[in-house]
């Protein structure tokens, strides 16, 4: 398995108030990134990045930003928390051309 | 309408017999993957394949490339394959690599 860690992996937090999810590998991984997962659909994507500071909107985009300074790290802010942001998180990474992409084990966000 | 449509959603069967979970999508791709996904939410990646078939185990993977399906057999099903199984697509009208979905099928074995 791809060495792939996020933090933290359960978050209570308010609404209004800004949450910070951060994605970390050991592989060296080009591509990194951030679903959400919630029942009756599947895996969204959020944001996506394809190297150091390049990075591009998914389909479910809006109120969140993310940010890769550093190849091993992918972070995904909620700028003001929203209940529709309770959700599951994951990262992932790979997924270049005919690669698998590898997950992390998920960040479960609720938002009250 | 989704891209990508699975069935059964939910399955159960009896230790031992034969499963066979269906994925149909819509799009063109260039790969189509099945991830597996434990109760305790991790998802690891079982298959990608783009052609013919694939089998590791007791798992087996096909895709008609022509009538945009797929399938996912297990063969002498045990209580440990209970999981949510999920089929994503590549496609390839995205200029990047990004996948779509399907919303899982949810198998639970018995004893």
């Amino acid at each position: 398995d791809a060495g792939i860690t996020q933090s933290p992996r359960h978050k209570v937090t308010e609404t209004g108030t800004p949450v910070t999810l951060r994605c970390h590998q050991t592989e060296n991984h080009r591509y990194m990134y951030w679903y959400r997962q919630d029942p009756g659909h599947g895996l969204r994507l959020i944001h996506y990045s394809y190297g150091v500071k390049d990075t591009d909107k998914g389909e479910v985009s809006d109120g969140y930003s993310v940010s890769r300074s550093k190849t091993e790290d992918f972070l995904l802010t909620l700028e003001s928390a929203t209940s529709s942001q309770t959700s599951v998180y994951f990262c992932a990474t790979g997924g270049h051309n005919q690669e698998t992409q590898y997950f992390g084990p998920g960040t479960r966000l609720l938002v009250l | 309408k989704n891209e990508v449509e699975q069935s059964p959603q939910n399955l159960t069967a009896q230790e031992g017999e034969f499963i066979t979970i269906n994925c149909s999508y819509s799009v063109g791709i260039s790969a189509l993957h099945w991830l597996q996904q434990h109760p305790g939410g991790g998802i690891v990646s079982l298959f990608m394949l783009s052609s013919g078939k694939k089998k590791h185990g007791r798992l087996i993977a096909t895709i008609n490339i022509q009538e945009k399906h797929s399938s996912l057999h297990i063969t002498a099903s045990h209580p440990r394959d209970s999981a949510v199984y999920i089929c994503a697509v590549r496609s390839i009208s995205y200029n990047t690599d990004k996948l779509i979905f399907g919303t899982g099928t949810r198998l639970q074995v018995f004893p």
